[in-house]
């Protein structure tokens, strides 16, 4: 069964400062792997996924997460933060039905 | 390009009224369409998947006549909270996609309050 694990429920970051969301994953096959992005009462915007192709992927926005096979890992990252990041981030594998399976969400504090 | 509309953004009502969220692609043919519930400062929940011109398939424990889900068309998936009650008062997001294992692209979801 496919699973994820968000490893962190809040992380605050200074703003200019970098941004680390961890996410470790399960799967029993080469999984689909997707960061969304919600803020306050709206819905989840894509930010970047992973289908096996490169294992760093680019996404909106200046955040980037890497597929590490080997540590089961696809963290987030972004150099630095600016006000609008400010958000709860979803880490999400997709199983065999290609349904969403969603992390827990990490909310991401800027302070200024 | 991609996206979702959902209507309407907040709905506030008494108990025992009848609930209709819409959910539309404007740009673009989603064969499927997802629901999902998202209750305070947690994930998403998953409740039933719409495919166009088929039943809805539901996860288990969610109620089908409870919450009727209706996908006339390609471009538009209809949930329909059925005499809602303070317990279903929830955020209700909605997503579409084109196939399999493409990106889902989420509605901004529903409010909904039963008092």
């Amino acid at each position: 069964a496919q699973s994820v694990t968000q490893l962190d429920s809040h992380v605050s970051v200074s703003e200019g400062t970098p941004v680390l969301l961890r996410c470790n994953y399960s799967s029993s096959y080469s999984p689909s792997l997707f960061w969304y992005v919600q803020h306050p009462n709206k819905g989840l915007q894509l930010l970047l996924k992973y289908t096996s192709a490169a294992t760093l992927v680019k996404g909106i926005n200046g955040f980037e997460a890497e597929f590490k096979k080997s540590e089961t890992s696809f963290h987030l990252t972004k150099p630095s933060a600016h006000m609008s990041d400010a958000a709860e981030y979803f880490c999400v594998v997709t199983n065999s039905s290609y349904k969403l399976i969603f992390g827990s969400g990490t909310r991401l504090l800027v302070r200024p | 390009g991609a996206v979702v509309s959902q209507h309407p953004s907040r709905v506030i009502c008494k108990s025992g009224t009848s609930v209709k969220i819409e959910c539309r692609s404007l740009d673009f043919q989603a064969t499927t369409m997802f629901w999902y519930r998202q209750f305070p400062k947690q994930s998403l929940m998953l409740m039933a998947t719409s495919n166009e011109g088929s039943k809805a398939t539901y996860e288990q424990g969610v109620e089908k006549d409870k919450f009727l889900i209706n996908h006339a068309s390609l471009t538009l998936s209809t949930l329909t909270v059925t005499s809602a009650h303070p317990e279903d008062s929830s955020f209700y997001i909605c997503s579409a996609t084109i196939g399999s294992n493409q990106p889902q692209h989420f509605g901004d979801g529903t409010r909904l309050s039963i008092l």
